[in-house]
């Protein structure tokens, strides 16, 4: 079954830690995206990457860092600059860079708590 | 820049109940507009899309939506729910040109059996 992995699904981090969360795909999908959502808020875009070894902020990409080493994988590193870290983080993925066509592809996402 | 409004929070209908959930956006040129679901528990996943033509959009499970260019807005509806419609749906706009879809708050809606 082709699809998106996310893990962990739950993930406890230390208040000055980095964590990473993981994201693969074996869809040969193009590109790559990662959300945070939080109550009320709907899905904000943190960082995206069309192709390998390239990739672009999103709205809100203060506090976190990503890579794209390879087509299946786009890691997202949230970093002890994030202020406000705990939240649901989604990855998605498209076809085509142009996503209009197809929609994306999300995985099931990660819970991470600040404890 | 575009945004996404969803002025619906929380919905509770009983089953059988007429649903329509509001969505307006803000951006003057041309867009594709989607709807998508999230079960508890489950990935997020699309209903319907309208990219162009025909403004009234058919999707999955009985869902449809209506495309109002003057309105700017992209309403969800069903004749009628059942318990296990009770999800978030969130509305979601593209540009024509630009790849990055722009999600609206949700909506969460509970069924009442």
């Amino acid at each position: 079954d082709g699809g998106i992995t996310q893990s962990p699904k739950y993930l406890f981090r230390k208040e000055g830690q980095n964590v990473t969360l993981s994201c693969e795909q074996n869809l040969n999908h193009d590109a790559m995206y990662w959300y945070r959502q939080d109550p009320g808020q709907g899905l904000r875009l943190i960082y995206y990457s069309q192709i390998v070894n390239d990739f672009q902020k999103g709205d809100i990409a203060e506090g976190y860092s990503v890579s794209r080493e390879k087509k299946e994988s786009f890691p997202l590193t949230v970093t002890s600059a994030q202020k406000n870290p705990t939240a649901f983080y989604l990855c998605a993925s498209t076809l085509d860079r142009a996503p209009a066509n197809y929609g994306y592809t999300f995985g099931s996402g990660t819970r991470l708590t600040v404890v | 820049a575009q945004s996404v409004s969803q002025h619906n929070h929380h919905v509770i209908l009983s089953e059988a109940a007429s649903l329509e959930l509001g969505c307006n956006y803000s951006y003057g040129g041309t867009v594709n507009l989607f709807w998508y679901v999230q079960y508890p528990g489950q990935h997020l996943q699309l209903l319907l899309k309208y990219f162009s033509g025909d403004p009234l959009v058919k999707g999955i499970k009985g869902f449809e939506a209506e495309f109002i260019k003057s309105k700017f807005s992209f309403n969800l509806r069903k004749p009628s729910v059942q318990w296990s419609d009770t999800a978030e749906y969130f509305c979601a706009l593209k540009r024509n040109a630009g790849n990055m879809l722009t999600f609206g708050g949700g909506t969460r809606l509970m069924v009442k059996p």
